[in-house]
């Protein structure tokens, strides 16, 4: 069975204090790994995929990559909007491209 | 572009009633999903569609859960009859291809 841990469950960081969120995954073949960004009251919003260890992708203060057994989600110098909770997912082989979810990091980046 | 739509946006319902939830997806994809997310969790797929047929149903509750997607565009997932461990956010995404879903705002569906 797909198993993906998301840890801390829960960060909080000063404005400017960069950190780094991680998504150890378990799968038999990992086709593709998600990262989504989930604020109180809406549906996650796609922010990166990842198909192979190595893999390093960026947007805006925010970078992923991709090792054979965990994701790291690097942010540097957070600001307040960054605030919210950031889901890992990943999609195995054979699997229908179904995305099993981890429970996610809530980060809260105060001013 | 528009984005995925759902209704209603909240509903309250008594154990055993009935309830359905409506999604219209981004036009043109073809897939669209039914999540489940419980309070501090992530979201749990219930069903896939590709167009009008069902791709992967193997976590949905078939006693109580439905779900149909007529003419491959909009979608209803409907529960009968409801129990206290319902209670949680309805999410339903669309996508076009393999590498992004698109999620909408979502139901939240308490069960008393």
């Amino acid at each position: 069975e797909d198993q993906v841990t998301q840890s801390p469950e829960a960060l909080r960081l000063q404005e400017g204090e960069s950190s780094s969120l991680n998504c150890s995954y378990t799968v038999s073949g990992l086709r593709g790994l998600f990262w989504y960004r989930q604020d109180p009251g809406k549906g996650p919003e796609f922010l990166f995929t990842l198909y192979s260890a190595g893999e390093e992708k960026e947007k805006e203060r925010l970078k992923a990559t991709l090792t054979k057994k965990e994701s790291f989600l690097h942010i540097t110098a957070p600001k307040p909007e960054d605030s919210a909770t950031y889901l890992c997912a990943v999609d195995a082989e054979g699997s229908n491209y179904k995305l099993t979810f981890g429970k996610g990091t809530l980060l809260t980046v105060n001013p | 572009e528009a984005g995925v739509a759902q209704s209603p946006r909240y509903k309250i319902i008594e154990k055993r009633q009935s309830v359905a939830f409506w999604c219209n997806p981004i036009s043109g994809h073809a897939t669209l999903y039914w999540y489940q997310q419980i309070l501090g969790q992530g979201p749990k797929l219930l069903i896939q569609f590709q167009n009008n047929g069902v791709v992967d149903d193997s976590q949905l509750p078939k006693d109580r859960f439905s779900a149909e997607r007529l003419k491959g565009v909009d979608s209803t997932l409907k529960i009968q009859p409801a129990k206290l461990e319902d209670s949680a956010v309805y999410l339903c995404a669309s996508s076009a291809s393999y590498n992004e879903q698109f999620f909408g705002p979502g139901t939240r569906l308490t069960v008393l």
